[in-house]
């Protein structure tokens, strides 16, 4: 069973570049976020998604996208990334009511130079 | 001023003593309270989940939730090199949508 599923997991990225984080679960769960954890600032939400079709914005949204593709997949684009979203990303999924435990994906370390 | 505060440390006890852990909160609609364990390089654990007020043990670990005082606390006993690691706090509101997390608090625990 491999849980939440986040590709890449290392990326050097030049500032300007875009990039897709691609996330997967295979929990058959409904929602799904995408954090961003900085030293120090500890996990901040950047996007989530309650339901196949439906996307919200967290804490920091700003310079994100995001896609719920279907239920298992939920991908986070930087179109212009920039050295202030150097960052460690966790993607996560849960299902609401079962304890709302939440799993996370093993994280994926974004440099931007 | 964010909605849950967390102490980041770092803390560093012998082998054996008691450590507690804390996180305050401003938004009184948190119903949820959650502490997750992350190791290094690692993504969070879920470590002890609590609703409302009250307390929980797990083994070695108590979680403590007053909702008067918008104050929650992690109590590891018998602490364990192994249990070196980042805790973070967690909460949830009743519309189940958003999962807050506090700063972290970086544990080491010396043999």
């Amino acid at each position: 069973n491999a849980g939440v599923t986040q590709t890449p997991k290392f990326q050097v990225l030049k500032t300007g570049q875009s990039m897709t984080l691609q996330c997967a679960q295979d929990m058959n769960h409904n929602s799904m976020y995408w954090y961003r954890q900085d030293p120090g600032m500890g996990l901040r939400l950047i996007y989530y998604s309650a339901s196949e079709g439906t996307t919200d914005k967290g804490e920091v949204p700003n310079g994100y996208n995001v896609s719920r593709l279907n239920k298992r997949e939920f991908s986070l684009r930087l179109e212009s990334a920039a050295p202030s979203q150097t960052s460690v990303y966790f993607c996560a999924s849960s299902e609401p009511g079962s304890g709302n435990t939440i799993y996370f994906g093993e994280g994926s370390w974004l440099t931007v130079v | 001023q964010k909605e849950v505060e967390q102490d980041p440390g770092p803390l560093s006890v012998p082998e054996g003593a008691i450590v507690s852990l804390n996180c305050t909160y401003s938004n009184s609609a948190f119903q949820y309270f959650m502490w997750y364990r992350q190791y290094s390089r690692k993504g969070p654990e879920l470590l002890m989940y609590t609703y409302s007020s009250g307390n929980k043990e797990d083994g070695r670990f108590t979680a403590q939730v007053d909702k008067s005082s918008k104050y929650i606390s992690l109590f590891i006993r018998d602490s364990q090199p192994s249990d070196s690691a980042t805790y973070l706090c967690a909460m949830m509101d009743n519309q189940g949508g958003k999962l807050i997390f506090g700063q972290g608090t970086e544990l080491s625990v010396k043999p």
